[in-house]
């Protein structure tokens, strides 16, 4: 199993639309969880934490399901500003260097007018 | 208003040429990170420092070395370019260990 997994995509929805993307994770002991934003060729930008039983910030909600090693990402009402890879993150949680991230591959959104 | 500089953005150099690739920060956060990022890949670890304290990732390739004089500033010194070494070349700090990592915008090299 990836340490890190989402579905690449891509996802291909109309503005005003509802999507939500998924990852799960390998390690159990993972402690932090995140959601990063990267636009073709730029860095990656944080766009939230998940630190507990999920937040929300505006369109955006993240969730966690500890049990089942999940995280969840919505977007409502997609904007065509919301184009772009969703990286799932989560820190490394044993060995050395726990505190260590793992990037997923990324889900790519593609929001049509 | 940058928090995380990286220069130079672009970056060419020739096949066994040694390239500097350099990172500031204004956050005076703890961790200092460098990824290597190749195309619709994920981020990939090189190494990080947690203050003057250096830790290489174990499948980082001896060609890739890095140092940091003082807290803001972080080098990725890769000593002989291969062609697989093209990649963007991102530089990332966290104000502790496991925290939120805010990256620069990154340095895309080119290798001839």
């Amino acid at each position: 199993r990836k340490e890190v997994e989402q579905d690449p995509g891509p996802f291909n929805v109309p503005e005003g639309a509802t999507v939500a993307f998924n990852c799960t994770y390998s390690n159990s002991a993972s402690q932090s969880f995140f959601w990063y934003r990267q636009d073709c060729r730029k860095e990656p930008k944080l766009l939230m934490s998940v630190y507990s039983s999920g937040n929300e910030d505006g369109r955006f909600t993240a969730q966690l399901n500890r049990a089942s090693q999940y995280i969840s990402l919505l977007i409502r009402d997609s904007k065509l500003s919301d184009s772009a890879t969703y990286l799932c993150v989560v820190n490394k949680g044993y060995g050395g260097s726990q505190g260590n991230l793992i990037f997923g591959k990324g889900t790519k959104l593609s929001v049509k007018p | 208003d940058a928090m995380v500089i990286q220069n130079p953005r672009y970056q060419v150099t020739q096949f066994g040429k040694p390239v500097t690739l350099s990172c500031s920060q204004t956050l005076n956060h703890n961790v200092m990170y460098w990824y290597q990022q190749k195309s619709s890949q994920a981020p990939k670890l090189l190494f990080h420092y947690y203050d003057k304290d250096f830790n290489n990732e174990a499948d980082t390739p001896d060609n890739f070395q890095s140092r940091r004089p003082n807290t803001s500033f972080c080098f990725l010194d890769i000593r002989s370019p291969g062609l697989g070494d093209a990649a963007m070349y991102l530089c990332a700090t966290s104000r502790d260990s496991g925290g939120e990592q805010y990256f620069g915008p990154g340095t895309r090299l080119t290798v001839t």
